[in-house]
């Protein structure tokens, strides 16, 4: 089983309906990460969580919210979903210290028409 | 400029030849990754380095801290290496920059 699971992996929807991605880990990680990846713009962080009871915003996390449910899970949303949010979308988890890479998940791609 | 350039964006080899892909980066860091994309999409993480130098088995991985660089070889490449290399530096935390990615493509 992979160490970081995303679902759905693929998604289409319309404009204005409310989104969720999900994401779990087996890791036992603190720290954990949503990113989007758009041709051309590399990897941009949205939200992380530090912990259960820690919420950050990144640098682009207009649009989206997050859910630390426990430890070991780390949901997306979008409340009303836009077709520039189509894009191909990473979680990612990390330790607490800071020494061991961040261990990504297969990614959702997901699409709004 | 973005924190993290990566060059070249695009790279075609065939197979059998040395690669090197650059990162250089404008900012003080605590480590520097190196990611392999594949063309389904899934990103593993090959290397992490904050000096030296690092290798596993037909990777090689360098930094220069003074001149904020790093560069990525492969040795002997094959079809199989085709993926998007990211370069992706941490300055402080765990938060990561990354660069745009070089696509690779060897050509058998």
């Amino acid at each position: 089983d992979a160490d970081v699971t995303q679902t759905p992996r693929n998604r289409i929807t319309k404009t204005g309906k409310r989104i969720m991605l999900e994401c779990s880990q087996t890791k036992g990680h603190d720290r954990m990460y949503w990113y989007r990846q758009d041709p051309g713009l590399g990897l941009r962080l949205i939200y992380y969580s530090f912990d259960v009871k820690d919420i950050n915003k990144g640098e682009i996390s207009d649009g989206y919210s997050v859910s630390r449910q426990a430890q070991a899970k780390f949901s997306l949303s979008l409340e009303s979903a836009i077709p520039n949010q189509t894009a191909l979308y990473f979680c990612a988890t990390s330790d607490s210290g800071g020494l061991q890479p961040q261990h990504f998940g297969d990614g959702t791609r997901l699409s709004i028409l | 400029k973005n924190e993290v350039e990566q060059s070249p964006q695009n790279l075609t080899a065939q197979e059998g030849e040395f690669i090197t892909i650059n990162c250089s980066y404008s900012v003080g860091i605590s480590a520097l990754h190196w990611l392999q994309q594949h063309p389904g999409g899934g990103i593993v993480s090959l290397f992490m380095l904050s000096s030296g130098k690092k290798k596993h088995g037909r990777l090689i991985a360098t930094i220069n801290i003074q001149e904020k660089h790093s560069s990525l070889h492969i040795t002997a490449s094959h079809p199989r290496d085709s993926a998007v290399y990211i370069c992706a530096v941490r300055a402080s935390g765990s938060r990561l920059t990354f660069g745009e990615g070089t696509q690779l493509t060897v050509n058998p």
